[in-house]
């Protein structure tokens, strides 16, 4: 199975911020990798797809970059409302599905 | 608009089962996968398996192999897990979600199952 290892497992920013999170495959995953959004008591939100692709809706201050094994989510501004748990999940080879462990940014 | 309906929290007490529903609209309920995702208190998502709801054909990673069975009805595009021999490990929230090319798309609300003597 693939593993997802995500990094920081928390992060403390401020408002206007620019934040980086990254994922890391435990093999080659090509661009195949899916970033979620989480706020408490809700269900997760597709943020970007196929490792760099946009989902519709989502606020432009969110990028997604990397091939193979590493992986970044940049926040270019952070906003209010992105204080949230960030996971990213790979779609190489399912199943098994695999998340990597959240990334929460707290202020 | 696409949305998956969840059913109701549970409270179990250990041994017993629970079974989730997840009701489709918005979409053609045989066109995409369905994946359950739970997540424990606090803690990350963790994948319990998938459907096919066209075939019906399931896959479950090996942890839940022989626990947990996931069924379909098309004729009210309703997906269900159920989940037997529960322990307050399996206390979590339980998530269905729709797929396309293994990408979640769309979430339902959550169910939460506590399990408690």
């Amino acid at each position: 199975d693939i593993q997802m290892t995500q990094s920081p497992s928390s992060l403390s920013a401020f408002v206007g911020d620019r934040v980086t999170i990254t994922c890391r495959a435990s093999q080659t995953i090509f661009t195949y990798l899916n970033w979620y959004q989480q706020k408490p008591g809700k269900a997760p939100k597709l943020l970007i797809y196929a490792a760099s692709s946009l989902q519709s809706g989502v606020p432009s201050r969110f990028s997604g970059s990397g091939s193979g094994t590493d992986f970044t989510l940049t926040i270019s501004s952070l906003q209010p409302e992105d204080f949230a748990t960030y996971y990213c999940q790979q779609s190489y080879s399912s199943p098994p599905v695999t998340f990597g462990g959240g990334t929460k940014v707290e202020i | 608009q696409v949305q998956l309906v969840q059913s109701g929290a549970e409270v179990k007490k250990p041994g017993a089962s629970v079974k989730v529903s997840c009701k489709a609209s918005g979409y053609t309920f045989t066109d995409y996968y369905l994946y359950w995702v739970r997540q424990a208190p606090g803690q990350g998502l963790e994948w319990m398996g998938r459907i096919n709801p066209n075939s019906g054909d399931t896959n479950f990673p090996q942890k839940f192999q022989g626990r947990v069975t996931m069924t379909r009805d098309t004729s009210i595009n309703t997906a269900y897990m159920a989940l037997s021999s529960l322990t307050s490990d399996d206390t979590a929230v339980y998530y269905c979600a729709r797929v396309r090319a293994a990408i979640v798309d769309f979430w339902g609300q959550g169910t939460l199952v506590t399990v408690s003597s």
